[in-house]
């Protein structure tokens, strides 16, 4: 069974400091990695994936095989960043369904 | 480009009653989920789409929820009878067929009292 472990149910750093949001994951196969975020009163969106390797709003999450995770890191946090992010994973067959884990909630402290 | 539209926006009903959600999601988008998220947990897939096809409705409770995608476009989820755990955020969401990007709607509240 796949299963995705955010330990952290709240994160709270203040503006300029690095961020960290942690992710583990586990699943037999090749899984693709994902983000999404919920910014307060708005859907829930996609942040990043780990096939396309791209640094979007200045997060960055590295695939660690060995380590099952894929933790999402901001060098300098900025208050629009506050907001519950989800880790999710799908078999890595396109357009499978996602497993998510239970979020954390992000709270930058200006 | 218009998102994923659910509606109702939020339902309160009695246990035992029934309830039905709708969603239209994003043009030329083939595949379309719904998933359950209850209060503090991360949304859990019910049920997918391909087309008018299901693909995956393994994590569905058959005994009570059940979902049609008649025309392969707008789809319909409904609860009979509701419970109280059933008490949570259904959100909808659709994709291309082959990516792997999903799209959310702004989901609907359902609280069973």
């Amino acid at each position: 069974a796949q299963r995705v472990t955010q330990p952290e149910k709240l994160l709270s750093v203040f503006k300029g400091a690095p961020v960290e949001l942690k992710c583990n994951y586990s699943y037999s196969g090749s899984p693709e990695l994902f983000w999404y975020v919920q910014y307060s009163r708005q859907r829930l969106q996609l942040l990043l994936r780990h096939i396309s390797r791209e640094s979007i709003k200045g997060f960055t999450a590295d695939l660690n095989k060995g380590e099952t995770s894929f933790h999402l890191k901001k060098p300098f946090a900025q208050e629009e960043d506050s907001a519950m992010y989800y880790c999710a994973l799908n078999s890595g067959g396109g357009a499978d369904g996602l497993t998510f884990g239970k979020g954390t909630h992000l709270i930058i402290q200006p | 480009e218009a998102g994923v539209a659910q509606s109702p926006r939020y339902k309160i009903i009695e246990k035992r009653q029934s309830v039905a959600f709708w969603c239209n999601p994003i043009s030329g988008h083939a595949t379309l989920y719904w998933y359950q998220q209850i209060l503090g947990q991360g949304p859990k897939l019910l049920i997918q789409f391909q087309n008018n096809g299901v693909v995956d409705d393994s994590q569905l409770p058959k005994d009570r929820f059940s979902a049609e995608r008649l025309k392969g476009v707008d789809s319909t989820l409904k609860i009979q009878p509701a419970k109280l755990e059933d008490s949570a955020v259904y959100l909808c969401a659709s994709s291309l067929p082959v990516s792997s990007e999903a799209f959310f709607g702004q989901g609907t509240r359902l609280t069973v009292v």
